[in-house]
């Protein structure tokens, strides 16, 4: 089972304020990497697939870089709303792996108003 | 609506007594995934489908069976359930395999006493 890892577990911000977090995955063999947003009560949904290195892709106030060569992504949030708080998880697939998928646990926000 | 369905929604079983999870999506999408989620171990990955009569093992496939036999339907079997299958199980699909982003059901709430 590939290491998937996700820091920090969780996070406490104010509202306005701009946060990150990280996604770690095997630097080898890497074929794509998503990012889902997962509120509480619900069901994942997608906010970026990533799949090239240098990678960056934007979705209104979150974007998201991408680096395979060191094995790591990070998910960014300028400005943080209360309707941000949910949890980010991020998903691996590598190229040996048939398209199979690992998750992280996932980072859980929450934004104090 | 586009969408990917899960019957049922919540089930309370017990030990060794048969069951299926259905899951349908109308997207006309190749790729399909069976998920469980635990507190603590986040989302892993149990079976996928590339397409008809294609499936692969994710990484927690043991006490579990599925089958693609249409391309919307992706059913999940367990023939002899057990305590440690008690979990939440999400169904997924994507349009062609891991470069494109999962849309995911509405999860079903497994108790196996």
């Amino acid at each position: 089972i590939l290491n998937v890892e996700q820091s920090p577990q969780s996070l406490h911000v104010q509202e306005g304020d701009s946060t990150n977090f990280t996604c770690s995955f095997p630097s080898s063999n890497f074929y794509a990497l998503h990012w889902y947003r997962w509120e509480t009560a619900k069901s994942p949904e997608a906010l970026f697939v990533m799949t090239l290195n240098g990678d960056e892709k934007k979705k209104g106030r979150i974007s998201a870089t991408l680096n395979t060569k060191e094995g790591y992504s990070y998910l960014y949030i300028k400005g943080s709303q209360p309707e941000d708080s949910a949890t980010y998880l991020c998903a691996f697939i590598d190229s040996g792996g048939y398209q199979k998928v690992t998750f992280g646990i996932g980072t859980k926000l929450q934004v104090i108003p | 609506e586009a969408q990917v369905t899960q019957n049922p929604r919540y089930l309370i079983t017990v030990t060794g007594k048969k069951l299926t999870v259905t899951c349908s999506q109308n997207m006309n999408h190749e790729y399909m995934s069976w998920y469980r989620q635990d507190p603590g171990l986040g989302l892993r990955q149990i079976y996928y489908s590339m397409n008809v009569e294609v499936t692969d093992k994710g990484d927690v496939p043991e006490g579990y069976k599925v089958s693609r036999k249409e391309k919307r339907n992706f059913p999940l079997i367990l023939e002899s359930p057990s305590p440690n299958q008690t979990s939440l199980y999400f169904c997924a699909s994507s349009l062609s395999g891991t470069y494109n982003e999962q849309f995911f059901g509405p999860g079903t709430r497994l108790t196996v006493l």
